[in-house]
């Protein structure tokens, strides 16, 4: 078990690029969230998968934001076009679905940085 | 819409100080979880409290679930400074294994 990781780690552009991050789960967990924290909030959900399947955006996710998890391993969060108001720190967590209850494990989180 | 909500947001603790720190939430859930986040960093798991009544300790921690009043309690014993970070409260936005929703966090400053 080498827990979620993220990549990359910090990332800074100018507003109106592109950009595109990427979250490594655990291996055995078959749902992934994304989350974005600004300075001094909480996460706030953004997006989860199950396996591949994309259960749920959050109203907070614009249309320049997508997120895929294409063989239901690793998943990729883009932001188009980026605005100021998108640097924030994004995390990833896993968890195992179904029957067990247990916590989400977070990654070490990408930070985002738009000029 | 489900709120969770922490208070105190801000915590200055003396070394060796008991303190508790609340977390209120507006759903039925019967689930709540506990982490810790230090500057700069991810979120670390502290706790998960599966039901009315669950009591979790790990060293000076402790936590505790009350889901009629939907009341959580994270008390703190003997303050140490490594102790130091922000805690945050969270809970399913729906039953089962679903993103969750965070209190704002409380940061906590222990000092000498």
């Amino acid at each position: 078990d080498t827990g979620v990781s993220q990549d990359p780690r910090h990332k800074i552009t100018k507003r109106g690029q592109n950009v595109t991050f990427r979250c490594d789960p655990i291996s055995e967990h078959n749902r992934l969230y994304w989350y974005r924290q600004t300075l001094g909030q909480g996460p706030e959900f953004l997006t989860y998968f199950q396996n591949e399947a994309q259960l749920e955006k959050s109203r907070l996710l614009s249309d320049r934001f997508s997120a895929e998890r294409p063989k239901g391993s690793f998943s990729t969060l883009e932001i188009q076009r980026t605005e100021q108001g998108d640097s924030a720190m994004y995390l990833c967590a896993s968890r195992r679905g179904g029957r067990f209850v247990e916590t989400q494990y977070f990654g070490p989180g990408t930070r985002l940085l738009v000029l | 819409e489900l709120k969770v909500e922490q208070n105190p947001l801000f915590l200055s603790m003396q070394e060796g100080k008991n303190y508790t720190i609340y977390c209120n939430y507006s759903t039925t859930s019967d689930r709540l979880y506990w982490y810790r986040q230090d500057p700069g960093k991810s979120l670390e798991s502290l706790f998960v409290l599966l039901s009315n009544g669950a009591v979790k300790q790990e060293g000076r921690l402790m936590a505790s679930l009350d889901t009629k009043a939907r009341l959580s309690t994270l008390h703190i014993t003997a303050a140490v400074h490594d102790l130091s970070a922000t805690y945050f409260c969270a809970v399913d936005i729906y039953s089962g294994n679903t993103p969750l929703v965070f209190g704002k966090g409380t940061r906590l400053s222990v000092i000498a």
